[in-house]
């Protein structure tokens, strides 16, 4: 089975930096994605990681370690618009039929203030 | 292009009907899913297909049914629904192997009374 913890909800201030952490226990990992999802709409990717280290992608970067079972979306130069729920997804080797299937966390409600 | 597209975009339905809620991608993915979603429980696998004609059980499929006839359709239904299963439902679809996204639709919600 699969634990995914990621904190509840989280608030920062435009033009700042926020860090979201996901941390994991799985049997086989396989790869762990970041999805941005606003209010009532669908889930959008935004990243993906399977091996050690930090990708960035413009103003967002996520970092994976395996050996800790830890990932961190990281938001830069932050806007009014980033505000929504960032989930964390981990793709598990095991009991993977589908070979795509993910377990996803509860997900981070992050508010961006003035 | 649409991409993928859901219908209905919301519905209210009695306990103990029946109901099929409707998934159809135009990107050619072999893979969908449908998921549902709860304040405070995140995206929960229902069913998947890998590919047309063959289905799989995700972490919470009783009481829901899926078949996948071909590639772009990847209907839901729900037997006798029950108030538990008010929801937002998403489906999703993707490209076998490692590193594809999931692609969402734009979610159905549905009010069991």
């Amino acid at each position: 089975g699969q634990n995914i913890d990621q904190p509840t909800e989280m608030t920062a201030t435009e033009g700042a930096i926020v860090q979201i952490n996901c941390t994991y226990q799985t049997s086989g990992f396989n790869g762990l994605f970041w999805y941005q999802q606003h209010a009532g709409e669908a889930p959008t990717f935004l990243s993906y990681n399977v091996l050690d280290g930090l990708e960035e992608k413009g103003r967002f970067s996520s970092f994976l370690s395996r050996s800790k079972g830890y990932s961190y979306l990281l938001l830069k130069e932050l806007q009014m618009k980033d505000s929504a729920s960032y989930l964390c997804a981990v793709r598990d080797r095991e009991n993977n039929n589908a070979g795509n299937m993910l377990t996803f966390g509860g997900g981070t409600r992050l508010m961006v203030k003035p | 292009i649409a991409g993928i597209t859901q219908a209905p975009t919301s519905q209210i339905l009695a306990a103990g009907r029946r109901m099929t809620l409707r998934c159809t991608q135009d990107m050619r993915h072999n893979a969908m899913y449908w998921y549902r979603q709860d304040l405070g429980l995140g995206l929960r696998l229902i069913h998947y297909s890998n590919t047309a004609g063959t289905t799989g059980k995700g972490e919470v499929p009783d009481g829901y049914s899926v078949s996948r006839a071909n590639t772009d359709d990847f209907p839901l239904t729900l037997a006798s629904a029950v108030p538990s299963q008010t929801s937002v439902y998403f489906c999703a679809s993707s490209e076998q192997g490692l590193g594809n996204e999931q692609f969402f639709g734009p979610g159905t919600r549905l009010t069991v009374l």
